[in-house]
């Protein structure tokens, strides 16, 4: 089973931010934090990752509770293509190891 | 940086043909890749962990003679569905993350594949 806990689905309106929460309360100290998407009929998109810090890059920011038990993804300014599956896991180094394990993810819809 | 293509992006064949599904890095080197399943409205699965130059390691319940996996260069790895049956439709999606071990995976676009 997924180590995480993600809402099943969630609505944002296009140029608003987009929060999406996840809950990871059995994270160890050496498991980063993990968040890809899905479009329909696509392979996943690796969005960003982070072990304790908050993260930002292009494409969104990460913010890691001061426990790590739960970490949210936030897309700054959403647009209609972000409209996706969004999956957070948490894996040791997560890139070689091919341990992810994904979940059912939250599927959000961005509307105009 | 860091593109995994795959190839094709979609198939249709008859009961008991075997298919051959590419993923290629294309940017990078890597040791290992991964292959998943992902059936209608459902998550991705974890099938099996190819290694190059030797044995991939299949997860529980997946038929290693059924998915033939070969990972023969550091940039190429297949997946072979041998005698293909309705119940093996579904999407299959590769991903590699290059050597550096704190690299992210990333993944191909999938093959979409359909068994009559």
């Amino acid at each position: 089973d997924a180590k995480t806990t993600q809402p099943p689905s969630m609505d944002c309106a296009e140029g608003r931010a987009a929060n999406l929460p996840c809950n990871h309360s059995t994270i160890s100290g050496n498991e980063y934090v993990y968040w890809y998407r899905q479009i329909h009929s696509q392979g996943p998109q690796y969005i960003i990752h982070g072990l304790k810090n908050n993260e930002t890059n292009e494409m969104a920011s990460l913010i890691i509770t001061e426990d790590r038990k739960s970490s949210t993804l936030i897309l700054p300014h959403a647009t209609l293509r972000d409209t996706a599956v969004y999956y957070c896991i948490v894996s040791l180094l997560g890139g070689s190891q091919g341990n992810l394990i994904f979940g059912k993810g939250t599927k959000l819809s961005v509307k105009p | 940086g860091a593109v995994v293509s795959q190839h094709p992006s979609w198939v249709i064949c008859k009961s008991g043909t075997s298919v051959k599904i590419e993923c290629r890095s294309l940017d990078f080197q890597a040791t290992t890749m991964f292959w998943y399943r992902q059936f209608p409205k459902q998550s991705l699965m974890l099938m099996a962990t190819s290694n190059e130059g030797s044995k991939a390691t299949y997860e529980q319940g997946v038929e290693k003679d059924k998915f033939l996996i070969n990972h023969a260069s550091l940039t190429l790895s297949t997946l072979t569905v041998t005698s293909a049956h309705p119940e093996d439709s579904s999407f299959y999606i590769c991903s590699a993350s290059p050597f550096d071990g704190n690299q992210p995976q990333h993944f191909g676009d999938g093959t979409r594949l359909s068994i009559l």
